[in-house]
Parts: C-alpha cells; sequence; structure tokens
C-alpha cells in the first residue's frame, strides 16, 4: 500500500518569501504520479502541481515548482514570491499511473500561513 | 470551463438517517470518486466507480454506503443510517482518461 507523510503540520512565512513544503512517500510502484493540491479556507480542492514520476525534470507552474527526488522518494513544493492568497492546507498525493481508476492517495497536510 | 458541481453545500440530518448526496461529474468524464475529510484531517478515498459498477472501496465504505449512477449525469452517494462520525466534507471527483481527478467544491454533512 502506498503511504504519503507531510511533516510539517503548520508553517508560516512573510508575503514575498519563498517557502518550501516537504513531502515523502512510500510505494514499491515505479510508475506513478504525485500532486499538490490547495484546499483554501472554502475547502475547494484545487490542483497546484503534479509530476509524472518517469519525467526527470521537475514541474514548474509559475510561482511553484517541485524537487522531485525519486531515489528518495521525496516530493517538496516550493512557492516563490508567496502572496496572502497562497494561505491555505497543501496537500500531497499520489496515485498510480496504471490504467483504470485509481484513487489519490493523501497526506495529513500542512497548514501554510501568508503573513502581511 | 467544465465543472464538478456538488449539491447540497450543506446537510443537516439526524443520527440514524438517511441522506442521498449528489454529484454532477464532468460530462465526457468515465471515472468518479468520493472522498471524505473529516474536519482539521485529510482527504481520505472513499469508492471509485467506472463502466456502472464500484471498481475500488476503501474499509471505510461499508454496508451502510452505497453509490449510483442513475442517469447519464448524477452520481450519489448514499448514507443509510447515518452515524456522528459520518460527520465532514464530502468530494465528488471525476477524470477522463488522464490522470487529472478533477474535484467538487464538496457537500458538508453535519450529523446531529
Amino acid at each position: 500500500a502506498q503511504t504519503v507523510t507531510q511533516s510539517q503540520p503548520e508553517m508560516s512565512v512573510q508575503e514575498a518569501e519563498t517557502v518550501t513544503l516537504s513531502c515523502t512517500y512510500d510505494t514499491s510502484e515505479n510508475n506513478y504520479y504525485l500532486f499538490w493540491y490547495k484546499q483554501p479556507p472554502s475547502r475547494q480542492m484545487i490542483l497546484v502541481i503534479r509530476q509524472e514520476a518517469y519525467k526527470q525534470q521537475n514541474a514548474t507552474e509559475n510561482r511553484f515548482s517541485v524537487n522531485f527526488q525519486k531515489a528518495a522518494k521525496s516530493f517538496s513544493l516550493k512557492i516563490s514570491d508567496s502572496q496572502l492568497g497562497d494561505t491555505a492546507m497543501y496537500f500531497c498525493a499520489f496515485m498510480k499511473h496504471v490504467k483504470g481508476a485509481q484513487k489519490l492517495v493523501f497526506g495529513q497536510g500542512t497548514r501554510l500561513t501568508i503573513n502581511p | 470551463e467544465p465543472e464538478v458541481t456538488q449539491t447540497p453545500s450543506h446537510q443537516v440530518t439526524q443520527m440514524g438517517q438517511e441522506v442521498i448526496l449528489r454529484c454532477v461529474p464532468i460530462s465526457n468524464h468515465l471515472y468518479f470518486y468520493w472522498y471524505r475529510q473529516i474536519l482539521g484531517q485529510k482527504v481520505e478515498f472513499l469508492v471509485s466507480f467506472y463502466n456502472n459498477e464500484i471498481s475500488e472501496k476503501s474499509e471505510i465504505f461499508d454496508d451502510q454506503f452505497s453509490v449510483e449512477r442513475p442517469d447519464g449525469s448524477n452520481f450519489t452517494l448514499k448514507i443509510r443510517s447515518t452515524k456522528l462520525e459520518d460527520s465532514a466534507m464530502y468530494f465528488c471527483a471525476s477524470k477522463e482518461l488522464a490522470d487529472e481527478q478533477f474535484f467538487g467544491p464538496g457537500t458538508r454533512l453535519t450529523v446531529l
């Protein structure tokens, strides 16, 4: 079974700073996807960024980038130039890369607060 | 842009009552999911559904739970006899063939 661990329950930074959220996972699969979801106070789940395990290049989406270390089973999210609107819960998630109705396995989440 | 919708946004019920949570997935999607999030905790998988049958279910998804796709658009989650511990946010998600699951806004279920 797959597990996802986020070791930082809460983080807080000043606006415009860079912040890195940690995620580690455990799997025996070779092909899989990793995701970061953002959950603002509205509790909507919003996809921030995704990484396919077979791709060596780290994914980037504007101010969001990941550091994917497959051998270490680590998948951290870096938010550059943080904004007040980035305040939210952030969940790391894993999904097998096989055909079919594959489920997402989530970590416990990190509550990120951006201070003005 | 197409989106997953869920109704109601908030449901309050008495313990022991039946509830039905409704979802309208994105129209060309093939795979459907229900997830649950107890307040302050992580999001947990309940069930996946494809081709009019359950693909996988978690240990949470016991005999009190059922899912149905009664027509071409709706996807429902029924809890037959609610318990206090069923109070949570319930998310519906859907996906096409590709990897990304699109989430609905959630239904907050409160069991009194």
